[in-house]
């Protein structure tokens, strides 16, 4: 059972960088078919996929968010990071990670962390 | 990418039976059997109660079935239970690799 546990600053400023990190046990940030994904959720509102880092390294970006976006992964200490620069309040939200298993024929998030909430304001 | 269409929300009376659409385009819920349902609670993280269009995971009541037909795929609840009130979203892996979510739907149980 692979279990994700975010952790990160719960305050940033305005104009600032966002990190958070995902901390993974149970399994591999290089495990095969395996996408470590940053999803969010704005207070009241729905979810949000804000992009992924393949178990080959590879990232993909919600084309929305491309421009201020960076997924990374650090193998030696099983983690996944993301950074989003230049946030402004419309960036606060619940900040979950969460693996994505997709193969030929299967596709879907298997496990989620518990989320962490980001609030930006000065 | 857009965000896959809900209606914002369904309600039913125990027991019932209801169902929630989601619909997309052939770039995503239409193009690929890579369908998925979550159920939210307030404060916690979703939960997958079926994959690949159909699949329910271990643990997840037989009284939740998924289907899609076309560009619109579907979740049902039979036997609506008070414990079933929640959020549900669908998810579909789309083209350019991407993944995408819907809007939501609100469960009520009258």
């Amino acid at each position: 059972q692979v279990q994700l546990q975010e952790s990160g600053p719960g305050l940033v400023k305005p104009s600032e960088t966002l990190s958070l990190t995902c901390t993974v046990s149970g399994g591999s940030v290089s495990g095969d078919s395996y996408y470590w994904t940053w999803v969010r959720q704005p207070p009241g509102k729905g979810l949000e996929c804000i992009g992924y880092i393949s178990y080959t390294g590879s990232t993909n970006y919600n084309p929305s968010l491309k421009s201020r976006v960076s997924i990374s992964a650090d193998t030696s200490k099983n983690q996944f990071s993301l950074r989003l620069s230049s946030v402004t309040a419309a960036d606060t939200a619940v900040f979950f990670c969460a693996s994505l298993y997709c193969t030929r024929t299967s596709c879907y998030v298997r496990y989620w962390g518990q989320g962490t909430l980001v609030t930006v304001s000065s | 990418q857009s965000a896959l269409t809900q209606p914002a929300s369904v309600s039913g009376s125990p027991g019932q039976s209801i169902t929630i659409s989601c619909t997309g385009t052939r770039s995503d819920v239409g193009g690929y059997n890579f369908v998925s349902w979550y159920q939210q609670h307030p404060g916690k993280a979703p939960k997958l109660m079926i994959y690949d269009v159909s699949y329910r995971p271990s643990g997840v009541s037989n009284r939740f079935s998924g289907s899609k037909s076309g560009n619109t795929a579907s979740l049902t609840i039979s036997g609506l239970q008070a414990e079933d009130e929640a959020e549900y979203y669908c998810s579909s892996y789309a083209s350019s690799s991407s993944y995408v979510f819907g809007t939501g739907t609100k469960v009520t149980v009258l």
